[in-house]
């Protein structure tokens, strides 16, 4: 168990509709990152936050957003959803930066039909 | 930018045999690198890291040793399990975000 929960484990929804991941880091780690691993693209980085400040953004889509809470905690929103959105969403944090390891959640399943 | 290029699988070994997967790495700087390991239905865990050069990582009799001259965080294991099959990640990290960069993953399958 790394200490990064993550919810909901499996989301079916349709295109069109719209939804909320929700990340809970280690206790102590401030940042938090946001990863997308499909078929076709592999592990990509999304999105980081740092102490509830966005940090680096990689490739994410308009349709898609974030933010960190005052408790640490993280939301992903992903609207719009296109059958291409399908993937495991995986949320990870760290308690740096710099030079600090991330610890990954066991991820969110997302089928759109 | 900064990327990282690992072998293609699947690797199918044999119980007992010994494990190479390769990694390189392009980077401005030096950044940290990491071996990730997806076993199937799981999330990454951290197998292991190296943060400067020469530096080698060791975990489960796992190893890798940072070589800056070549670019490369190569994987190994001499003896490797059937409960070592998995997808393996080669990653780095950026310096001033610790955001990872993967390579596309090496699936490695080990039968008795």
């Amino acid at each position: 168990d790394s200490g990064v929960t993550q919810t909901p484990k499996h989301l079916i929804t349709a295109t069109g509709q719209r939804v909320t991941l929700r990340c809970s880091p280690r206790s102590g780690d401030l940042s938090v990152y946001w990863y997308q691993q499909s078929l076709d693209q592999g592990l990509q980085f999304l999105i980081q936050y740092y102490n509830g400040e966005e940090r680096a953004k990689g490739n994410i889509l308009e349709r898609f957003s974030a933010q960190q809470f005052p408790d640490l905690h993280s939301e992903l929103n992903l609207s719009s959803l296109e059958l291409g959105d399908s993937a495991l969403y995986f949320c990870a944090s760290s308690v740096g930066p710099p030079n600090t390891e991330a610890f990954f959640g066991q991820g969110t399943r997302l089928t759109v039909v | 930018g900064n990327s990282v290029t690992q072998m293609e699988g699947p690797v199918t070994l044999s119980e007992e045999a010994f494990l190479t997967i390769n990694c390189t790495y392009t980077a401005t700087g030096y950044p940290s690198l990491f071996w990730y390991v997806q076993y199937p239905g799981e999330g990454l865990q951290l197998l292991l890291k190296a943060t400067k050069a020469d530096d080698k990582g060791s975990n489960k009799g796992f190893e890798a040793t940072y070589r800056k001259e070549t670019t490369s965080f190569h994987l190994e294991k001499g003896s490797v399990q059937v409960s070592d099959s998995a997808v393996y990640f080669c990653a780095l990290s950026e310096r001033n975000t610790d955001k990872l960069i993967f390579g596309t993953g090496t699936r490695l399958q080990v039968f008795p």
